[in-house]
């Protein structure tokens, strides 16, 4: 399979416990962003890499949200003392330099803070 | 405040005839507009796209026309099939690296 995975594809935390999302883009892709989905609405841009360097970030993603890509490859979003208000579908997407709006979306990772 | 809004929530078609869904925006700066389909339990998939100097795209079954002058983005099915039922998500750059995002069409396509 050649497509963005994302794992785990559902969590289940309690609130004010940390959680870890990874997402491995397409191999040849430089570019990875996250989006955050809630019901009924459209993904809301979180953050963008460019191979390693975290170049933009959303007002979305407070200071309880890091996001890394230490190699270049694989990306990690961490989210510190959750709130309810973080359960959403957390959602990783990646593309080419050439082509940087045509993002290919892997299948999210869905988050559920009780 | 949602730069890009899709005013519909549901369209019904019958298999055989045209599906058009609408996209309204706000921001004169998008200079990418995209056509994304979603299956439950699985992320976006990438459709079609228009550049802002252009008018029209066409891939396959699938049509995208942009006035800019309203600032009204349309996706035309044609034809329809069942297994074009999802939801479908218009969303468009602003210049930078991120896209906005509307809050979905779902489409049915009834056999």
């Amino acid at each position: 399979d050649t497509g963005v995975s994302q794992n785990p594809r559902h969590k289940i935390t309690k609130r004010g416990q940390n959680v870890t999302f990874r997402c491995d883009p397409i191999s040849e892709h430089n570019r990875l962003y996250w989006y955050r989905q809630t019901l009924g609405q459209g993904p809301e841009f979180l953050t963008y890499f460019q191979n390693e360097a975290q170049l933009e970030k959303s007002r979305l993603l407070s200071d309880r949200f890091s996001a890394e890509r230490p190699k270049g490859s694989f990306s990690t979003l961490e989210i510190q003392r959750t709130e309810q208000g973080d359960s959403a579908m957390y959602l990783c997407a990646s593309s080419t330099r050439n082509k940087p709006f045509e993002q290919y979306f892997g299948p999210g990772t869905r988050l559920t803070v009780t | 405040d949602q730069q890009v809004k899709q005013n519909s929530p549901s369209l019904s078609v019958q298999e055989g005839r045209i599906s058009i869904l609408n996209c309204d925006y706000t921001n004169s700066m998008f200079d990418y507009f995209l056509w994304y389909k979603k299956y439950p339990a699985e992320g976006p998939t990438f459709l079609i796209s228009i550049s802002s100097i252009k008018d029209k795209n066409e891939d396959g079954r699938f049509t995208v026309f942009l006035n800019k002058s309203a600032k009204h983005l349309s996706l035309h099915i044609v034809p329809s099939q069942p297994g074009d039922s999802a939801v479908y998500f218009c969303a468009a750059r602003p210049g930078a690296n991120n896209l906005f995002f509307g809050t979905g069409t779902r489409l049915t396509v009834i056999p």
